[in-house]
């Protein structure tokens, strides 16, 4: 079965520093793995998608992630954050066989001035 | 173009009432999915539809919850005699399919349900 485990429920960090945010998945199977945003009051959004090829996935408002085989690490990264990166995120997997997204907690990105 | 649209936006109901709760998938897209977003359990897959196969209900978390996906379009997500514990946001997502490859799933805002 797969499983995301998101280690940090809430990541503090002041405006134009950098941040990762921490995914690791469990999968006895091929993964797809994807992070979206949720803006307060708004839907989920996708930021990005590892499906295969080059480990080191860029997405959308400057983010980018990292698939780490050897790890089972999806981590979220942006070198500067801006204050309307204030969010929750959400790491995702998808099973090889089956359709359905299996969700982490999410870890809410609070960007202070 | 028109993303996933989901109505009511809100929804307060008493206990022991029925409610549905209804989703527009994009134009086209043949896969549907309900998840639910609640304080206590994170996000959660409820239940799956694809095209005329039969769906993958594994998600759902009783038999007082069920859905239906009529014309290969418009789902509707009904829970029956609702307890508290059913108070959460439902999201409904959709997505392309078949090719083999895995296509993203676009969600839409979620309808709010409180259960009082």
């Amino acid at each position: 079965a797969q499983s995301v485990t998101q280690l940090d429920s809430q990541v503090p960090v002041f405006e134009e520093a950098p941040v990762e945010l921490r995914c690791n998945y469990s999968s006895s199977v091929s993964v797809y793995l994807f992070w979206y945003v949720q803006y307060p009051n708004q839907g989920l959004q996708l930021l990005l998608k590892y499906l295969s090829g080059s480990t080191l996935v860029k997405g959308i408002n400057g983010f980018e992630a990292e698939f780490n085989k050897s790890q089972t690490s999806f981590h979220l990264r942006k070198p500067s954050v801006h204050i309307s990166d204030t969010a929750e995120y959400f790491c995702a997997v998808r099973g090889g066989a089956t359709n359905k997204l299996i969700f982490g907690t999410g870890t809410l990105l609070a960007v202070q001035p | 173009g028109a993303g996933v649209s989901q109505s009511p936006s809100n929804k307060v109901t008493e206990k022991g009432k029925d409610v549905e709760l209804r989703c527009d998938p994009i134009s086209g897209h043949t896969a549907l999915y309900w998840y639910r977003q609640s304080l206590g359990q994170g996000l959660e897959f409820l239940i799956y539809f694809q095209g005329n196969s039969a769906p993958d209900k594994s998600g759902l978390p009783s038999d007082r919850f069920s859905a239906e996906r009529t014309g290969g379009s418009v789902s509707t997500l009904t829970i029956q005699r609702t307890q508290q514990e059913d108070s959460a946001v439902y999201l409904c997502a959709s997505s392309l399919s078949g090719g083999g490859l895995v296509k993203t799933q676009y969600f839409g805002p979620g309808t709010r349900l409180l259960v009082l």
